[in-house]
């Protein structure tokens, strides 16, 4: 049992570059997101995905783009970085439930650090 | 959500018991209390949660007072590993549409010395 997992651990990307981030949970949840962390900073939701087929804009949503492929993946795509977009990306997910009753506790993954020049 | 306030740093010498602190005063009748962590350059983690009653886990302990206005995480035998920034995070349980986030706010950090 993997948790979340995500690809790359490391970018460097140029100015105007595009590329997608990747993420993976083997937990059968049903909710996951993406959030954004700079430096000194608490995190910031980007996209989040409540269940497969569904995607929503969080508090930071301009210049991503994000696809739910299925029930485990959910991935994040820069079409055209931008220096302020250098940051550390986590994958989080959920078992979240409209009809449950439990509290809805995240899990992370590791992160991806990217660097935009 | 309701707020949370926490210090900002705190130090623990190893083998001893951390007690952290939240005041959540604001706290509303269907909101748990979360605690995650950060240990640097990682992913954050979940440690425990709980809604009225103390809690439990292999990691930590969770006491929540009668009016639960605030909490303490304690962790029974600090190790160096231990050393990160500590979250406090109160939210609707089940949260469903414009809920999903979770704030996370400054947080404390715990120094576990040798």
């Amino acid at each position: 049992n993997a948790g979340v997992t995500q690809t790359p651990k490391f970018q460097v990307l140029k100015t105007g570059q595009s590329m997608t981030l990747q993420c993976a949970q083997d937990m059968n949840h049903n909710s996951m997101y993406w959030y954004r962390q700079d430096p000194g900073m608490g995190l910031r939701l980007i996209y989040y995905s409540a269940s497969e087929g569904t995607t929503d804009k969080g508090e930071v949503p301009n210049g991503y783009n994000v696809s739910r492929l299925n029930k485990r993946e959910f991935s994040l795509r820069l079409e055209s970085a931008a220096p302020s977009q250098t940051s550390v990306y986590f994958c989080a997910s959920s078992i979240y439930s409209a009809s449950g009753k439990t509290a809805d506790t995240q899990y992370f993954g590791p992160g991806t650090r990217l660097t935009v020049l | 959500d309701a707020k949370t306030t926490q210090p900002t740093s705190m130090d623990c010498a190893e083998g001893r018991a951390a007690n952290l602190p939240c005041n959540h005063s604001t706290i509303s009748g269907n909101e748990y209390v979360y605690w995650y962590r950060q240990i640097h350059s990682q992913g954050p983690q979940y440690i425990i949660h709980g809604l009225k009653n103390n809690e439990t886990n292999e990691m930590a302990s969770l006491i929540i007072t009668e009016d639960r206005k605030s909490s303490t995480l304690i962790l029974p035998h600090a190790t160096l590993r231990d050393t990160a920034v500590y979250y406090c995070i109160v939210r609707v349980g089940n949260s469903g549409g414009s809920n999903y986030k979770l704030t996370f706010g400054k947080g404390t950090l715990l120094t576990v010395n040798p």
